[in-house]
């Protein structure tokens, strides 16, 4: 069972380049999220999904994009990246119907906009 | 905006001492969970307290939530190497919002042999 993956792990990109963060579970999760982690501020929530269709903003959405066609897929996109979007991105998914629905996260990537 | 306040954020210890790692705030949380993530690679969940004043133990670990849901605490007893990490708390507000976690700041742990 693979869980939660993520594409690419590393990325390097100049200001005002776009690019897409994959993001696939294979779960049958109904719930996916994207959060960012940045050194002492844990991780912060910057799109979340509840089903194929459905996206709302999270904490920090401002700069990404997302949707969500399928129930495995919720890509993020970068529209003109800046240096403040330098991070490790973190995609999400959970069970809203399993016990307390922990989140199984990707294993991240690491992105750094010179 | 709900905020969890971590503390310490920083934690160097000797193998066998033991810590606590707190995490608090001004609001209630449906539920409160603790994460554990190791460098390059996503956190893994603990432990989920959802009961005021519950206390779970996983082996040498202790999670405790507090009587009114606004604080929790991580305890470890004779900690030892293979417990370094980065140790998050993260509290839901329960519902729609199950994929809407609050995340503290984190705590970085080193044990030393």
């Amino acid at each position: 069972n693979a869980g939660v993956t993520q594409t690419p792990k590393f990325q390097v990109l100049k200001t005002g380049q776009s690019m897409t963060l994959q993001c696939a579970q294979d779960m049958n999760h109904e719930y996916m999220s994207w959060y960012r982690q940045d050194p002492g501020m844990g991780l912060r929530l910057i799109h979340y999904s509840v089903g194929a269709g459905i996206t709302d903003q999270g904490e920090v959405p401002n700069g990404y994009n997302v949707s969500r066609s399928t129930t495995e897929d919720f890509p993020l996109r970068l529209l003109s990246a800046a240096p403040s979007q330098t991070s490790v991105y973190f995609c999400a998914s959970n069970d809203p119907d399993s016990y307390n629905s922990p989140l199984h996260f990707g294993n991240g990537t690491r992105l750094t906009v010179t | 905006t709900q905020l969890l306040e971590q503390s310490p954020q920083f934690l160097s210890i000797q193998e066998g001492e033991n810590l606590t790692v707190y995490c608090n705030s001004s609001s209630v949380f449906s539920s409160l969970q603790w994460y554990r993530q190791e460098p390059g690679e996503g956190p893994v969940l603990l432990v989920t307290v959802v009961t005021g004043g519950e206390v779970k133990k996983l082996k040498r670990l202790t999670f405790q939530f507090g009587d009114a849901r606004k604080d929790s605490s991580l305890h470890i007893t004779a900690a030892q190497p293979g417990d370094t990490g980065l140790y998050l708390c993260a509290g839901g507000a329960g519902g729609t919002s199950y994929g809407k976690l609050t995340f503290g700041q984190g705590t970085i742990l080193t044990v030393h042999p």
